[in-house]
């Protein structure tokens, strides 16, 4: 089993719907969990971390953390079609972060 | 404040050869990782480096291979290159604190001939 889990996608939603993101990981002591973006032939930027269970929004963006569950997702609110890109769930155990391999969205105008 | 930088941007290197891939953290930060992406893969962790010292390895051959300078910079290299090690390298700047996000180089694209 992979330590981080991701539906690979692709995913493709209409520009202004709501696209939704979901990530799984291992049972690990894990301290912190990361949402990052990442465009064709560029390298990832962070757009959201979360540390505790509940959610977390940062305008169009709402992280979802469920520890019990082993769970964190990404809401994109509003989907835009500069929101297409593949991004990736990262979570930290202890001085690790691992990554999963990734969600391609597509947000067709 | 300067970003993470890394050099080569881009390689092209034959089968068998070896190659070193540089990578200089952001001011402060003593620890650096290093991920190889393919596509499909994601990021496959290789090592992290912390003043100096490998405190972690990814399921890689002996093959990849790292080091850290006292400086904080660090290399990676990879020997008896294969078709199969064709992806981008990327190196990670970790500030100090252990639960924060890493901060990304551009990559280096390694092509293998």
């Amino acid at each position: 089993q992979k330590e981080v889990e991701q539906n690979s996608g692709p995913l493709s939603v209409p520009e202004g719907a709501i696209a939704s993101l979901n990530c799984t990981y291992s049972d690990r002591v894990s301290q912190s969990f990361f949402w990052y973006r990442q465009y064709s032939g560029k390298s990832p930027e962070l757009i959201m971390s979360i540390y505790s269970n509940g959610d977390k929004e940062d305008g169009r963006f709402t992280a979802q953390l469920n520890k019990a569950s082993q769970y964190v997702s990404l809401l994109i609110r509003d989907s835009q079609p500069s929101d297409s890109a593949t991004y990736l769930c990262a979570v930290r155990f202890g001085n690790d972060m691992r990554f999963g391999a990734g969600t391609r969205l597509t947000v067709k105008p | 404040k300067a970003g993470v930088t890394q050099t080569p941007r881009y390689l092209i290197k034959t089968r068998g050869q070896q190659v070193t891939l540089s990578c200089s953290p952001i001011s402060g930060h003593r620890s650096v990782s290093w991920y190889q992406q393919t596509p499909g893969q994601g990021l496959q962790f290789l090592f992290e480096y912390f003043s100096e010292t490998q405190r972690n390895k990814g399921n890689f051959p002996g093959r990849f291979s790292g080091r850290q300078f006292s400086n904080s910079r660090s290399e990676m290299n990879v020997s008896t290159l294969e078709l199969g090690d064709s992806a981008l390298y990327l190196c990670a700047s970790n500030p100090p604190g252990g639960s924060t996000e890493a901060f990304f180089g551009q990559g280096t694209r390694l092509t293998v001939v």
